[in-house]
């Protein structure tokens, strides 16, 4: 079974840093682009960064841009965003989602986490 | 960037009817489409990719169609368990957009 779980989440002043992970389990994740998705409190969703398999092509969201990192570990089958000078509007839920299919970017997403809640606010 | 458009951004409809949501970008993704149903207090979940093709374990009431700039999600016969916030993604090229979200409610 699929199963991906965010952590790292929490309360963080403006300007502070924060780094999230997502632990992947179930399927062979050095196959599988790897997405964070985020949502805030009740707004859709948007897409914030993706990273391909041998971390070869990475995209930001221009709203990220300069500020986030993402990076994999396939050894420790782990995913990561480095948040760096957070600001309000970067409060919200950071959910980790697998690609559709494997070994592209170019891919719909078929697996979700349950989130992680991140808080910008002094 | 490519900009995808929902319409409309909510509705109401009563059990059984056909409903139908589109998604419109900016410019052509040919078949580059996904729908997203996310039920209230619950993850995103994956309904249709390329357009048209129903993700294994999705309900036959769910079907989509469209390439290039216009799409459309459609249910069938809306179902209880149907209410939900509807997105469309485009997964052509980055970045991945997400449309606004469709919100469907039981009247």
């Amino acid at each position: 079974e699929v199963q991906l779980v965010e952590s790292g989440g929490g309360l963080v002043k403006p300007g502070g840093s924060l780094r999230l992970s997502c632990a992947a389990s179930g399927f062979t994740f050095s196959t599988y682009s790897m997405n964070w998705v985020r949502q805030a409190p009740g707004k859709g969703l948007e897409w914030v960064s993706s990273i391909s398999t041998s971390s070869s092509y990475i995209y930001y969201a221009d709203s990220v841009k300069g500020r986030f990192t993402i990076s994999r570990d396939n050894a420790k089958n782990s995913l990561y965003l480095q948040m760096n000078s957070l600001r309000a509007e970067d409060t919200a839920v950071y959910y980790c989602a697998r690609a559709r299919f494997p070994t592209t970017v170019t891919s719909p997403k078929d697996y979700w986490g349950q989130g992680t809640l991140v808080t910008v606010s002094s | 960037d490519i900009q995808m458009t929902q319409s409309p951004s909510s509705l109401s409809a009563s059990v059984g009817d056909r409903v139908t949501i589109t998604c419109r970008a900016s410019q052509g993704i040919s078949n580059y489409l996904a729908w997203y149903q996310q039920k209230p207090g619950q993850v995103p979940k994956l309904l249709i990719y390329a357009a048209s093709t129903l993700q294994s374990g999705v309900p036959s009431r769910f079907s989509g169609s469209g390439s290039g700039t216009d799409f459309t999600l459609t249910i069938s016969s809306l179902q209880p368990e149907d209410v939900a916030t509807y997105y469309c993604q485009k997964y052509n090229s980055a970045p991945w957009t997400f449309g606004q979200g469709t919100k469907v409610e039981i009247k």
